[in-house]
């Protein structure tokens, strides 16, 4: 089992829509999550961090947290053309250093 | 742009040489870590610093490769003796451990390629 695992993709949504993308992970200690953002070709940009059970929004984007089903998801709403991007879960560990999922590309159809 | 700075960005070189990037934290950030990432993938982990000191090497980081950090700003990542599968992008983060979630920051990549 992979320690940071997102759902296989890709995921297509029409513009407007609302996408969701998930991601498990298996260390029951961790703490903090993140959510990042990688355009075809550009480094992670950081979009997202939950600490705590349930929902953090900021803008259109929205993360839940769920640590009993260690369980990380990422809701963005009012999908835009200019979202379509790979979108990586990562994890902390307690040394410090994030621990990734493979990734999850999603496309917004115009 | 006070942002993590790499250098250089790309590099091509031959199978059997040696290669150094450079990367350049965000000016108050104490820790500043190197992680690889191949196509389809996501970053994998190599090493990180707190100031100058090394704290934690990946499995995956050979004894081909070595970092240095040696006044807790800038740090260098060295790869001896390339190989094909080296050919990666290799990224590097800064982050400030004082804060609540200790969010990484990514620098551009220096993507190289081993022919």
């Amino acid at each position: 089992q992979k320690e940071v695992e997102q759902n296989s993709g890709p995921l297509s949504v029409p513009e407007g829509a609302i996408a969701s993308l998930n991601c498990t992970y298996s260390d029951r200690v961790s703490q903090s999550f993140f959510w990042y953002r990688q355009y075809s070709g550009k480094s992670p940009e950081l979009i997202m961090s939950i600490y705590s059970n349930g929902d953090k929004e900021d803008g259109r984007f929205t993360a839940q947290l769920n640590k009993a089903s260690q369980y990380v998801s990422l809701l963005i709403r009012d999908s835009q053309p200019s979202d379509s991007a790979t979108y990586l879960c990562a994890v902390k560990s307690q040394g410090g250093k994030l621990i990734f999922g493979q990734g999850t590309e999603l496309s917004v159809k115009p | 742009d006070t942002g993590v700075s790499q250098d250089p960005r790309h590099k091509i070189t031959k199978r059997g040489q040696n290669v150094t990037f450079r990367c350049d934290p965000i000016s108050e950030h104490n820790r500043l870590y190197w992680y690889r990432q191949t196509l389809g993938q996501g970053p994998e982990f190599l090493t990180y610093f707190q100031n100058e000191a090394q704290l934690e090497k990946s499995r995956l980081l050979s004894d081909r490769f070595s970092a240095e950090r040696p006044k807790g700003s800038f740090s260098t990542l060295e790869i001896q003796r390339t190989e094909q599968g080296d050919s990666a992008m290799y990224l590097c983060a800064s982050s400030l451990d004082r804060t609540r979630y200790n969010e990484q920051f990514f620098g551009p990549g220096t993507r190289l390629t081993v022919l």
